[in-house]
């Protein structure tokens, strides 16, 4: 059984380009979550998920940011007109309900230069 | 708000020595509690959880944790360290009446001693 999967691993982006982001939740978890690491600021929620459906997405910023989960394929997190500051480490975790544990991807690592 | 706090960004122990690690929440109604691991560039890896049964739980790689109320707390701990636990840890709860995300402690990084 495969675990969550994340792609790409490393992006590096120009400021003011769109980052693309994916999430392949593992087999049969229908539950998604993003969150980010970012330097001296710990991990943060940003968004959880259910199939077409955004569940909270309190911890996004307001601006540029945005995330779906089509009924196919994976969940995508966009990051439009990146800025250094969204150099960061994102993490996508699955679970297959409410209070179950989350499993996490491996990330993917955002450099904007 | 619910928050997690972890005394101790930084822990140092020899081999062989008793790990322990520290995790106080704050809530009056007992959350879901756990404990994650992160080596370097990867993501984090579920060492164990405690959701309102046993109070000791056992977990992976011999770390266990033990929920007390009276306390807030649920450290971690393991009886003797291992050069390959040299890690990022992070306690994590959700809330045991609202939402379903992840809140995390600030992370102790463990590192051991030959």
């Amino acid at each position: 059984n495969a675990g969550v999967m994340q792609n790409p691993r490393h992006l590096v982006r120009r400021r003011g380009q769109e980052a693309r982001l994916r999430c392949s939740p593992m087999k049969g978890h229908s539950h998604v979550y993003w969150y980010r690491q970012l330097p001296e600021e710990g991990l943060k929620f940003m968004v959880y998920l259910q199939k077409e459906n955004i569940i909270d997405e309190s911890g996004m910023p307001k601006e540029r940011f945005s995330a779906e989960f089509p009924k196919e394929g994976p969940s995508i997190l966009r990051i439009q007109q990146v800025v250094r500051g969204d150099s960061a480490a994102y993490f996508c975790a699955s679970s297959p309900g409410e209070l179950y544990e989350q499993y996490f991807g491996p990330g993917t690592r955002l450099t904007v230069t | 708000a619910q928050s997690v706090t972890q005394l101790g960004s930084h822990v140092s122990v020899s081999e062989g020595a008793l790990v322990l690690l520290r995790c106080n929440y704050s809530s009056s109604v007992p959350p879901y509690l756990f404990w994650y691991v992160q080596y370097p560039n990867q993501g984090l890896q579920l060492l164990l959880k405690y959701t309102s049964a046993a109070t000791l739980v056992k977990g992976i790689n011999g770390f266990e944790a033990e929920f007390k109320k009276s306390e807030t707390s649920f450290h971690l701990t393991k009886p003797s360290a291992h050069m390959s636990d040299a890690a990022e840890y992070f306690c994590a709860v959700i809330p045991n009446n609202a939402g379903n995300m992840l809140t995390f402690g600030g992370g102790t990084r463990l590192m051991v001693k030959p």
